[in-house]
């Protein structure tokens, strides 16, 4: 059974610009989220979603974006970059509509800003 | 809003000696426990998990973690580590309040175990 697979792994932006991030969940997960992970700040929850539909969201501002289609990919997008944006982008992905908490992480893109 | 402290960043040890990781939560109500570890170079992976019943659970690799509500713990424990087990825990809680989708992470522990 294949992981949860994100693309792309390594990418290379200059602020101001924009980024999006895609995600493969496992086959017949419906529950994708997305986790920022800096040295600094950790693993910090950005939003999740399920069946098409934002579930939670976490504090981050506007420019964080997502959805899900209906095949259950998820895609996040980061417009006007900053500095502070660099970190490694984790998707996991869950198979229970209650989701308990309990993850499968892809092994994340790592957004570096210049 | 709900948090996770692991007191312990940096720990080191030689191979089969005893592990505790402390892992503390702030939330009064229903939560679900996890720890998950991350092996140099791969993906975060589930090593145990509580949501209820009996307050010791086991998981992969001969971890257990100790559920202590009183003290609002979940610390992680392994009575011999090996090398293999070098790699960063990081502890987490799902709340009713902020919606069971939503872990909430401690800062992680790094450990290094030396042969």
């Amino acid at each position: 059974k294949a992981g949860v697979t994100q693309t792309p792994r390594y990418l290379i932006k200059t602020r101001g610009q924009q980024v999006t991030l895609s995600c493969s969940p496992i086959s017949g997960h419906r529950s994708v989220s997305w986790y920022q992970q800096t040295p600094g700040q950790g693993l910090q929850f950005l939003f999740e979603y399920f069946s098409e539909t934002q579930r939670n969201k976490g504090n981050f501002p506007g420019r964080f974006s997502g959805r899900q289609f209906s095949n259950s990919r998820s895609e996040m997008n980061v417009s006007t970059l900053e500095l502070g944006d660099s970190a490694l982008y984790l998707c996991a992905s869950s198979t229970s509509g209650a989701n308990t908490g309990e993850l499968f992480f892809g092994e994340g893109s790592r957004l570096t800003v210049l | 809003a709900q948090s996770v402290s692991q007191h312990n960043h940096h720990v080191i040890l030689s191979e089969a000696a005893s592990l505790e990781l402390g892992c503390n939560y702030s939330y009064g109500g229903t939560v679900n426990l996890f720890w998950y570890v991350q092996y140099p170079g791969q993906h975060l992976q589930l090593l145990l998990k509580y949501f209820s019943g009996d307050p010791l659970v086991k998981g992969i690799k001969g971890f257990e973690a100790e559920f202590i509500k009183s003290k609002f713990s979940f610390n992680l424990r392994k009575p011999s580590v090996q090398w293999s087990d070098t790699a960063e825990y990081f502890c987490a809680v799902t709340t009713m309040n902020t919606g069971f989708q939503k872990l909430v992470f401690g800062t992680g522990t790094r450990l290094l175990v030396s042969p």
